[in-house]
């Protein structure tokens, strides 16, 4: 079946460790993104990549990283500058001309 | 910069009310308009998609409707069932944005049987 798989789907952080996010897509997608999700709030954009080899900051990006060797994959490391990472990390894909978005199932990160 | 609130944040009906959900958002020159639904813990389900040139989308029990000019989309899901709910929410494309979504908080939904 075609989709998104994230993992794991529970991490959980110590500080001043960095963690990395995994997201895999076999929808053939050009386009992937990492979402931020915090109570209460809307989804918040962490990266985008529209192509192998190039990705964007988003609004908050301060404390992430990521890349995008694959077109198929776009891990999302939280590093130790990301002073409050606990949260629920969320990714999709689109097609190049951006039309429907698909999400994963979710990471959540807890910082111990 | 593109507001896209939701109204209310939550509700609760009894089974097999119909549920009317609320999305606007500020600038009507937006490329498309997608609900999702959330089940705690989970990622997002796309529910449907409205293409900017379309006013509405049905699929089964759902409907959705937008208004650009008034920067509004309303979700309805006919006869509730307790299996509906979840929390909903919506999210716009814009022109440029290059697939980027601007998310509403969402409302979440509570069926009673």
């Amino acid at each position: 079946d075609g989709g998104i798989t994230q993992s794991p789907k529970y991490l959980f952080r110590k500080e001043g460790q960095n963690v990395t996010l995994s997201c895999e897509q076999n929808l053939n997608h050009d386009a992937m993104y990492w979402y931020r999700q915090d109570p209460g709030q809307g989804l918040r954009l962490i990266y985008y990549s529209q192509i192998v080899n190039d990705f964007q900051k988003g609004d908050i990006a301060e404390g992430y990283s990521v890349s995008r060797e694959k077109k198929e994959s776009f891990p999302l490391t939280v590093t130790s500058a990301q002073k409050n990472p606990t949260a629920f990390y969320l990714c999709a894909s689109s097609i190049k001309e951006p039309t429907e978005a698909f999400f994963g199932q979710g990471t959540r990160l807890t910082v111990v | 910069k593109q507001e896209v609130t939701q109204i209310p944040a939550a509700l609760s009906v009894p089974e097999g009310e119909n549920l009317v959900l609320n999305c606007s958002f500020t600038d009507s020159a937006i490329y498309n308009l997608q609900w999702f639904r959330q089940d705690p813990g989970k990622g997002l389900t796309s529910l449907l998609l409205i293409q900017s040139s379309q006013r509405e989308q049905t699929s089964g029990r759902l409907n959705a409707s937008l208004d650009k000019s008034s920067g509004r989309s309303t979700l309805y899901i006919a006869a509730s069932q307790p299996g509906d709910s979840a929390t909903y929410l919506c999210a716009v494309f814009r022109p440029g944005s290059w697939g980027k979504l601007q998310f509403g908080a969402g409302t979440q939904v509570v069926v009673t049987p």
